[in-house]
């Protein structure tokens, strides 16, 4: 079967970086997907990954380490607009996505 | 680009009635979109698989006659909730893809989201 895990919810200060991480299994993998998701809206992509490695993308980069069912969204210099759950998704074999529960990330001033 | 919009934006109506909620991918063509069901506080749920000119296809629990799922074109699907009760009562999101191998274009995005409540 498939199983994602991230922490419900984490704490930083503004300017700070912040680190979400997801760790799943499966047997199946077609990437992973990073999603953010303001309260009251739909969720809006953020990165995908399929190999192993750091993706950048501005103030936010992603990692993915396959061997160890691992992945990271790297959030730098954080801003109070950076309040919102963060989701990880796995794309399975039959390219359907798998969801996590999400991690809440609360920005302090 | 991959701009996807959902109509209406938020409805309430009474018991019994039936909602139609409508999903369009406005700058590409979509063979597959999705449906999902969002409860407060909760993860997205997926509902249903829908492709176009063929029968969705329900995720187990989703009862396929209260949930009715029309994908008529490469733009648009259509989720009607039929004599809608108040545990109905959701936000309702869809999203689509391009067809193709993994990758990117595997990317699913979001339609704004529906926010329903029966009374």
């Amino acid at each position: 079967g498939q199983n994602i895990d991230q922490p419900t919810e984490m704490t930083a200060t503004e300017g700070a970086i912040v680190q979400i991480n997801c760790t799943y299994q499966t047997s199946g993998f077609n990437g992973l997907f990073w999603y953010q998701q303001h309260a009251g809206e739909a969720p809006t992509f953020l990165s995908y990954n399929v190999l192993d490695g750091l993706e950048e993308k501005g103030r936010f980069s992603s990692f993915l380490s396959r061997s160890k069912g691992y992945s990271y969204l790297l959030l730098k210099e954080l801003q109070m607009k950076d309040s919102a759950s963060y989701l990880c998704a796995l794309m399975d074999s039959n390219y359907q996505l798998i969801w996590g529960a999400g991690t809440k990330l609360i920005i302090k001033p | 680009g991959a701009v996807v919009s959902q109509h209406p934006s938020r409805v309430i109506c009474k018991s019994g009635t039936s909602v139609k909620i409508e999903c369009r991918s406005l700058d590409f063509q979509a063979t597959t979109m999705f449906w999902y069901r969002q409860f407060p506080k909760q993860s997205l749920m997926l509902m249903a698989t829908s492709n176009e000119g063929s029968k969705a296809t329900y995720e187990q629990g989703v009862e396929k006659d209260k949930f009715l799922i029309n994908h008529a074109s490469l733009t648009l699907s259509t989720l009607t909730v039929t004599s809608a009760h108040p545990e109905d009562s959701s936000f309702y999101i869809c999203s689509a893809r391009l067809a193709g191998g993994p990758g990117p274009q595997e990317t699913q995005y979001f339609g704004p989201g529906t926010r329903l409540l029966v009374l």
